[in-house]
């Protein structure tokens, strides 16, 4: 079983849509997080939840919006995708830590 | 501040070489420290923490709070221990990453 679960693995869109990442974990974890992996493989923090509330946002465009609607699972919801936006996006979980990672979603804008 | 140094970026060496992953950190409180290493388009995996005081894969870290280090370190590099290695800093309520380094072991 799959601890941590991202859909989709790959994206490709055009600048301008909106699209969603989903993330699930089936760990029981209260803490769920996402992390952007810009091209040059630096690893950062963009929004973390503790059941279902936001804890921390980090600087990151309104353009992004996280959704939690159970524990469980930490949505991440992208609108005007522009060509910056390409990066590797990592959901994780963690219940004290250290956090737990899911597969990434590699997305692609063009 | 948390904040998580790692001062080179690459580091190639040949099989059976040993090797030396530095990690420097700054953090007011007591800090918890990691190690993840991510294989060529795989997820992030833990490889170490601090607290454990484990060796896996052969490979060992030591916290030293004078110096402020989290260095990996591993004897006898192999082949498959090519991946990018990132040290992290858990303060508060978020992990904080260095920018990783990526290590090539040669036959």
């Amino acid at each position: 079983d799959t601890a941590v679960s991202q859909t989709p693995k790959y994206l490709v869109t055009q600048m301008g849509n909106d699209k969603s990442i989903k993330c699930e974990q089936n760990l029981g974890h209260d803490t769920m997080y996402w992390y952007k992996q810009d091209s040059k493989k630096f690893l950062k923090i963009m929004f973390s939840y503790n059941n279902k509330e936001l804890i921390i946002n980090e600087t990151v465009p309104n353009r992004f919006s996280p959704k939690s609607p159970d524990k469980a699972h930490l949505n991440l919801h992208i609108n005007s995708l522009e060509l910056g936006d390409s990066a590797v996006y990592f959901c994780a979980s963690s219940q004290d830590r250290p956090p737990t990672f899911g597969s990434g979603t590699r997305l692609t804008v063009v | 501040a948390q904040r998580v140094t790692q001062p080179e970026k690459l580091l190639s060496v040949f099989k059976g070489a040993p090797v030396e992953l530095k990690c420097n950190y700054s953090y007011s409180g007591s800090p918890e420290l990691f190690w993840y290493v991510q294989y060529s388009r795989q997820r992030l995996q833990l490889l170490l923490r601090h607290i454990s005081r484990e060796s896996i894969k052969g490979f060992t870290a030591d916290l030293n709070k004078g110096e402020t280090s989290f260095h990996l370190k591993k004897p006898f590099a192999q082949e498959e221990d090519s991946a990018m290695y990132y040290c992290a800093l858990c303060g508060s309520e978020k992990l904080v990453f260095g920018k990783g380094m990526k290590l090539t072991v040669n036959p």
